[in-house]
């Protein structure tokens, strides 16, 4: 099955909101409430940041949030700051023969 | 404060087996909680589940890693390994083991990550 789409980079100045969309199919994402983002550092292991959606783990800044419409979820990040540059992975549950799948990746840029 | 470490060779040869651990603290993987996984990371590929394991032993793999992968626990040592055969350099990558809870990905912790190359 193909990964989720996301866009390559995206990129915002301080202060600013971000959003990165992460698209997929009825199969996935359309089809249930169990999408993830996870923000990677370099040389790091991601970090889980939204759950189900649009839930934080303990311990997650406010500044972070998630949506869902239709096919495509989404993963806002407000008033951005320097140490949010890092990669952004969103996945998805599936009922293929798959149970799960990431997207790319997204660089954020902080100018 | 749950903790996750991969341990094993960082080199292996072409059509060898891989062979990683995972040892968890903080955490009994001989509870049924959670699900315990392996994933891989390559630039080509980028994030890949290869599989997980339940406490009693039920395992998931990716279809297309299916005939290479074995996932086992031992819950006595608190550690789950990754057996992966026949590998070549597509199989370059870095190697995570996580928890999961459900059978879904998501993974609220992560070991550090380990390099596996695919040289002779």
């Amino acid at each position: 099955q193909s990964a989720l789409t996301q866009p390559a980079s995206v990129s915002g100045s301080p202060g600013q909101s971000i959003t990165i969309s992460c698209t997929g199919t009825s199969s996935d994402i359309g089809g249930f409430d169990f999408v993830s983002w996870y923000q990677q550092h370099p040389g790091k292991a991601p970090k889980l940041i939204i759950h189900n959606v649009n839930s934080r783990p303990s311990g997650v800044s406010n500044r972070f949030s998630g949506s869902k419409s239709g096919n495509t979820a989404s993963l806002t990040i407000s008033g951005l700051q320097a140490e949010d540059e890092a990669v952004y992975h969103c996945s998805s549950y599936t009922n293929t023969n798959t149970h799960g799948i990431f997207g790319g990746g997204t660089r954020l840029t902080v100018l | 404060q749950v903790q996750l470490q991969e341990s094993g060779p960082r080199q292996v040869g072409p059509s060898q087996t891989l062979f990683l651990t995972c040892t968890v603290s903080g955490a009994s993987i001989g509870r049924a909680d959670y699900y315990w996984s392996w994933i891989r990371q390559s630039p080509e590929k980028g994030l890949e589940w290869i599989g997980y394991i339940f406490f009693n032993g039920n395992t998931y793999y990716d279809p297309s890693l299916k005939s290479r992968v074995t996932i086992s626990i031992d819950t006595a040592k608190n550690q789950f390994s990754l057996s992966l055969s026949s590998v070549t350099a597509a199989d370059t990558a870095v190697y995570y083991c996580a928890r999961n809870y459900g059978d879904s990905p998501n993974f609220d912790y992560w070991g550090q990550g380990i390099l596996v190359t695919v040289s002779s």
